[in-house]
């Protein structure tokens, strides 16, 4: 166990509805990524939080949107589905929040795998 | 844009057997991260590299960092059934890594007796 909570880890669901995925942070971890995992396109960095602040925005499409709230945990929000939503969604969470000479190591999350029928 | 690459992104090799992963990357990061996933499972931190020259180690998995060359490799020592899995190199998305991380499409490695 990582100690990165992803639930649902099983979401089936069709075309066009919209669905939500919790993510909950390592315990003293501020931070919170999310990336996209799929065949085609590998691991693609979506959103990153810090301390319930949007931080940076990455290859996330307009449809999909994310939050931190107070207590640190996360959620992202994907609407209208589309068939090539489908992919393995994973959620990590590090200490870091602003630029360091150590090393941000990753915490990853089991994810969250997100099927669109 | 920073982009990552890996090479072989598939490999299929014996058991006993010595072999080389290779990462290249654009940025002037000093800093290289690599990962480990099971099929089906989360991504596991391997090493983290954080500057020219760099080598750790950790039983039959080694990984070295050039910064000069933009590459780190990851070798595979006598390689074990156990280490199949897909390996994931990874650098920092901006300067003192405060935006996470981007990923290599990652080698599939499979060992067979």
């Amino acid at each position: 166990d990582s100690g990165v909570t992803q639930t649902p880890k099983h979401l089936i669901t069709a075309t066009g509805q919209r669905v939500t995925l919790r993510c909950s942070p390592r315990s003293g971890d501020l931070s919170v990524y999310w990336y996209q995992q799929s065949l085609d396109q590998g691991l693609q960095f979506l959103i990153h939080y810090y301390n319930g602040e949007e931080r940076a925005k990455g290859n996330i499409l307009e449809r999909f949107s994310a939050q931190q709230f107070p207590d640190l945990h996360s959620e992202l929000n994907l609407s209208s589905l589309e068939l090539g939503d489908s992919a393995l969604y994973f959620c990590a969470s590090s200490a870091q929040g602003a630029p360091s000479s150590g090393a941000n190591v990753l915490t990853f999350g089991a994810g969250s795998r997100l099927t669109v029928l | 844009e920073l982009k990552v690459e890996q090479n072989p992104l598939f490999l299929s090799m014996q058991e006993g057997k010595n072999y080389t992963i290779y990462c290249n990357y654009s940025t002037t990061s000093d800093r290289l991260y690599w990962y480990r996933q099971d099929p089906g499972k989360s991504l596991e931190s391997l090493f983290v590299l954080l500057s020219n020259g760099a080598v750790k180690q950790e039983g039959r998995l080694m990984a070295s960092l050039d910064t000069k060359a933009r590459l780190s490799t990851l070798h595979i020592t006598a390689a074990v059934h156990d280490l199949s899995a897909t390996y994931f190199c990874a650098v920092d998305r901006s300067r003192g890594g405060a935006d996470g991380l981007t990923f290599g499409k990652g080698t599939h490695l499979i060992i067979q007796p």
